[in-house]
């Protein structure tokens, strides 16, 4: 079946530093939707890319989708504290509704 | 407008128990989903409801159901609880057809 990695599972970066997190689905996504998950919260919705080769950005965030659409990122320039929560990757899986297969999720931790 | 909710907020239960949460979709929404948060298996597809019927189901046992009622609030019941089944217990809903999903809180089951 559908499978979605993201790496790496775990970041501990300075604050003020740069941080990226990477994610590959094993099928081509329809689209790819990226959610932040703070300590002890529930998910929320950041973004959704959906044509090849797309990059948005949200303030200090940055989204690209891959020419193949297999593929994604998500680019924190200078970290903040505020930062901190742990990131995943979403996709439709193939035809089926609203399911969506979710990314292992990459653990960002900020020191001040 | 108001988020979705989830009932209640935590819950202990004995094994062999069974146990019913509920979830109250954000206003006209019509699609729920579940899904099933664990530190080892990641967020994991329960199933979804659209319009009071099952449109998709994930690998879950026989054990784990849900029902959708006219008004979108959707309830999932776990029978013969195990110990496996801790975990937290999120309700999305979402606007149409692969649009982002919106979570509740959750639901922290813990089987004693």
């Amino acid at each position: 079946g559908q499978q979605v990695m993201q790496i790496p599972q775990y970041q501990h970066v300075q604050e003020g530093e740069d941080f990226t997190t990477y994610c590959n689905s094993s099928t081509t996504l329809s689209n790819i939707q990226w959610y932040k998950q703070r300590p002890g919260g529930h998910p929320v919705f950041l973004i959704q890319l959906v044509k090849s080769g797309e990059v948005k950005k949200q303030k200090r965030l940055t989204f690209q989708f891959g020419e193949a659409k297999k593929n994604s990122s998500l680019h924190i320039t200078a970290t903040q504290t505020t930062d901190v929560g742990t990131y995943f990757c979403a996709g439709p899986h193939g035809n089926a509704g609203n399911m969506l297969t979710f990314g292992g999720g990459t653990r960002l931790m900020v020191k001040p | 407008k108001a988020g979705v909710t989830q009932t209640p907020r935590y819950l202990i239960k004995t094994r062999g128990q069974q146990v019913t949460l509920s979830c109250s979709p954000i206003s006209g929404h019509r699609s729920v989903s579940w899904y099933q948060q664990t530190p080892g298996q990641g967020l994991q597809f329960l199933f979804e409801y659209f319009s009071e019927t099952q449109r998709n189901k994930g690998n879950f046992p026989g054990r784990f159901s849900g029902r959708q009622f006219s008004n979108s609030r959707s309830e999932m019941n776990v029978s013969t609880l195990e110990l496996g089944d801790s975990a937290l217990y999120l309700c999305a809903s979402s606007r149409d057809f692969r649009a982002e999903a919106f979570f509740g809180q959750g639901t922290r089951l813990t089987v004693v």
